[in-house]
Parts: C-alpha cells; sequence; structure tokens
C-alpha cells in the first residue's frame, strides 16, 4: 500500500542546530513529494516540493530536502534553527496514479532557546 | 489575492444532529480537495473535485458524510447523524489544476468541528 512514514513524532533542537526531520515514502515509482509546514490552528502552508526535476530542493524560509530514490526517502534539513520554526511538518506524497495527497503522521519540532 | 477560506472556523454540535462546513477555493481553480486531520495525526483524504464533480470520494468515511459543489466553486462538506468520532480539524485546499500534474495544493485555515 502506498503510505508515508515519518519517523519521529517529536524532535527538538537548540536555536542555531540542524535540523533534520525525516521521510520515508512506499513506491517503486517516485512519486511527487511535499513538506508542509502548520503553525498552531493554521492551515498548511507548502515548504517545498519534488517533482523529479531536481533531487535536492531548495524551499521557504531556509529549508530543503533532497530525494533518494535509492533509500526511497526525502528528509528535510535546515543549517541553523530559528525559533521561528517550531512548528508541526508534514511529509506527503502524491503517486501519479492516485488522485490525493498521502501524508505522514507529521513531526513537531520544538526549538530549545 | 485571497486564499482558501473555510466557513465556520469553529463548530460545535451535539451528537446526531446535521452540520455543513463550507470551502471557498482561490477564484480560478478547478480543482478542490477535502480533508479530515484527527489530533495527533497528519491530514487524511475525503474527496476531490474537478469542476462541479466528484472525482473522487473514495475517502469519505461512510454514508454520512457528502460534498457538493455545485458550481465549480464553492464547495459544501454534509455531515449527518454527527457522532464523537466525527471530531476532527476539516481542511480544504484548491488546486489550479489538479492533483495528477503534482500541481500545489493550497489549503485553507480548517474548520475544527466538535461534536459533544
Amino acid at each position: 500500500a502506498q503510505s508515508v512514514t515519518q519517523l519521529g513524532s517529536h524532535v527538538s533542537v537548540s536555536e542555531g542546530a540542524l535540523v533534520l526531520l525525516r521521510c520515508n515514502y512506499s513506491s517503486s515509482v517516485p512519486p511527487y513529494l511535499f513538506w508542509y509546514v502548520q503553525y498552531p490552528n493554521q492551515g498548511l502552508q507548502l515548504l517545498l516540493k519534488y517533482t523529479s526535476a531536481a533531487t535536492l530542493v531548495k524551499g521557504i524560509n531556509g529549508f530543503e530536502a533532497e530525494f533518494k530514490k535509492s533509500e526511497t526517502s526525502f528528509h528535510l534539513t535546515k543549517p541553523s534553527a530559528h525559533m521561528s520554526d517550531a512548528a508541526e511538518y508534514f511529509c506527503a506524497a502524491l503517486y501519479s496514479s492516485a488522485s490525493k495527497i498521502i501524508f505522514g503522521s507529521g513531526t513537531r519540532l520544538s526549538i530549545r532557546p | 489575492g485571497a486564499g482558501v477560506s473555510q466557513t465556520p472556523s469553529n463548530k460545535v454540535t451535539e451528537k446526531g444532529k446535521y452540520v455543513e462546513l463550507r470551502c471557498d477555493p482561490i477564484s480560478g481553480h478547478t480543482a478542490l480537495y477535502w480533508y479530515r486531520q484527527s489530533l495527533g495525526q497528519g491530514p487524511e483524504f475525503l474527496i476531490y473535485f474537478q469542476g462541479t464533480g466528484a472525482a473522487d470520494d473514495s475517502g469519505l468515511p461512510n454514508d454520512r458524510f457528502f460534498a457538493v459543489r455545485p458550481e465549480g466553486s464553492v464547495s459544501t462538506l454534509k455531515i449527518q447523524r454527527t457522532e464523537r468520532g466525527d471530531s476532527a480539524m476539516y481542511l480544504c485546499a484548491s488546486s489550479p489544476t489538479g492533483t495528477g500534474k503534482g500541481a500545489e495544493q493550497f489549503f485553507g485555515p480548517g474548520t475544527r468541528l466538535t461534536v459533544l
């Protein structure tokens, strides 16, 4: 079955430290992949998306993600965390044969001063 | 321009009642999606409209849930005989074309439904 797995429901890093949020997808055919951010009581905002044009995708707010077909992964990184990065992050996949986005269960990112 | 809007932002109802949740997509977007997000979970797909028709309603959990988009713009998600398990955030999203082209989906702020 098509699915998206996010390892770690909660990640805590110090301000200025590297942020790494993990995402793996299940499929033999690379889908479209997305990272969304959700701030409290707000809707989802797209951070970045992979559509096969480039394996390293740069997004907003200094985030980037690398698509690795051999590992079926699409991990999200940011070199230096900022307090404003504290939010819930969702990895999502769109399989070309489907019409719906499949979301992971989310990772809550906390930033320590 | 205006983004996706959803009304009401919060809805509290009693078990067994009927509720309607409204979504106003971005003007000109032909595709519209409804998702349900339970506490601590990612959004789960409910239904997808392309224009006025429901192109995929495979995510609707049962026949108490129904959605319409009569003029290809505003959509209403209708829930009959609400149950406590229906309590969740209901998210609406729209995109210029359709998901098959990897088009970005723009999300609204959601309607938080609480069934007492």
